[in-house]
Order: C-alpha cells, then sequence, then structure tokens
C-alpha cells in the first residue's frame, strides 16, 4: 500500500528539549512538505523539498529545522527554539511539474504537546 | 492580503440538500485548484482537482472554476451527515509551482 507514514502520532517534549518527527512516504513523490495546523486554524507551511538534498524555508520555518538525505524520508525536529510547538503537525508529498502543480497528499499527522 | 480566503462558516445545511462551498483567490495566473476535506482531528484528503475553467464532477461533488472571476467553489449534492467536515481550499501561491496556499476552511455541518 502506498501513502505517506507519519510517526509517532502523540509527542511529548518537555523545556529545552529538541524532538524529531518522522515522515516516510512510498510513493515516489519528489516533493515534500511540513505543515503546522493549529485548533481551528489553517495549515501554515514550515519547510519544504522539491529534491533530495534540497530544502526550503516556509512561512514559519524559525525554531524548526529539517534534512532530506533520501527521497523517501523528510524528518523535521522542532528546536527549544520553538517556545509554542504545540499544534498538529502534517507532512505531505507531491509529484513536481515543470508547470502547474500537483496535488499534495498527506499522512495522519503528529500532535506535539508541551510537558 | 491572504491569497486564498474561504468563509469559517459553519455552513449549516439539511440532509439531502446542496451544500455549496466557496473560495476566492488573488493570482490570475494560477493553473490548478484541489479541495480537501478535513474531518475533526484527522489530516486533510484530497477530494476534487480543477484545472480548467468550467465544471468538474466526481459522484455527489462538483467542483466549479471561474478563472475572469478567481473563484472556485464545490457543490456536494445530497449531502449526509458525513459530508459534516471541514472543506480546505488550495491554490498555488503567486510565482510559486510546486507550493500550495490553504485557505483556512469552511466548517460544513449537515444536519439529519
Amino acid at each position: 500500500d502506498g501513502g505517506i507514514t507519519q510517526s509517532p502520532k502523540y509527542l511529548f517534549r518537555k523545556e529545552g528539549q529538541n524532538v524529531t518527527l518522522s515522515c516516510e512516504q512510498n510513493l515516489n513523490h519528489d516533493a515534500m512538505y511540513w505543515y503546522r495546523q493549529d485548533p481551528g486554524q489553517g495549515l501554515r507551511l514550515i519547510y519544504y523539498s522539491q529534491i533530495v538534498n534540497d530544502f526550503q524555508k516556509g512561512d514559519i520555518a524559525e525554531g524548526y529545522s529539517v534534512s532530506r538525505e533520501k527521497k523517501e524520508s523528510f524528518p523535521l525536529t522542532v528546536t527549544s527554539a520553538q517556545k509554542n510547538p504545540t499544534a498538529f503537525y502534517l507532512c505531505a508529498s507531491s509529484m513536481t511539474a515543470s508547470f502547474g502543480n500537483q496535488p499534495q497528499h498527506f499522512g495522519d499527522g503528529t500532535r506535539l504537546s508541551i510537558l | 492580503q491572504k491569497e486564498v480566503e474561504q468563509n469559517s462558516g459553519p455552513l449549516s445545511v439539511p440532509e439531502g440538500a446542496i451544500a455549496s462551498l466557496n473560495c476566492t483567490y488573488s493570482d490570475r495566473g494560477s493553473q490548478s485548484f484541489f479541495w480537501y476535506r478535513q474531518y475533526s482531528g484527522k489530516s486533510p484528503e484530497l477530494i476534487m482537482s480543477i484545472y480548467s475553467n468550467g465544471d468538474q464532477e466526481d459522484g455527489r461533488f462538483t467542483a466549479q472554476l471561474n478563472k475572469a472571476s478567481q473563484y472556485v467553489s464545490l457543490l456536494i449534492r445530497d449531502s449526509q451527515p458525513s459530508d459534516s467536515a471541514t472543506y480546505l481550499c488550495a491554490a498555488p501561491p503567486e510565482g510559486g509551482y510546486n507550493k500550495l496556499i490553504f485557505g483556512a476552511g469552511t466548517r460544513l455541518a449537515v444536519h439529519p
């Protein structure tokens, strides 16, 4: 079954701690994305990557870091610099296109809370 | 100015009625638009894509695009209580390929 797997489903962070959220896809998609969703709000783009070993900041990258060492994997680290990390984190992927856009497909998400 | 705007709702419709959800976007050059459904506590699920002016139908769902008015809508015929969810509209940002801007979503409530 092709899809996007996010883990863990729930994560708790202590003060001053860095935590890493996993995102793996077996759809052979080139592009991957991380979004943050706060209660009752829309999706805000944190980082995205269109190709291995390359990624760009989204609208709210401060306090987060990513890597893209493999096409299938795009982990997100929430650093201690992110003072308000409690949110629902969504990973997505899409095929790339030379013109226009392809739809993005989402994993099931990770809920992060502060202890 | 937000690039993709939606009425937050809630939009309340009786079971069996047509639900009409609307979205406006700012970039006249946008070529593709997407509707996602998000149940409470779950991740968004793609339900419709539309790439050209006019209507795109899939079962009970119809997406309508009017590029001149920069307006895209989603009609849900024969609405069911299981359609109760938040519907997100997404479009590419100005000059941005392989990225999408999501509207804040419209909450739909279908009551029996």
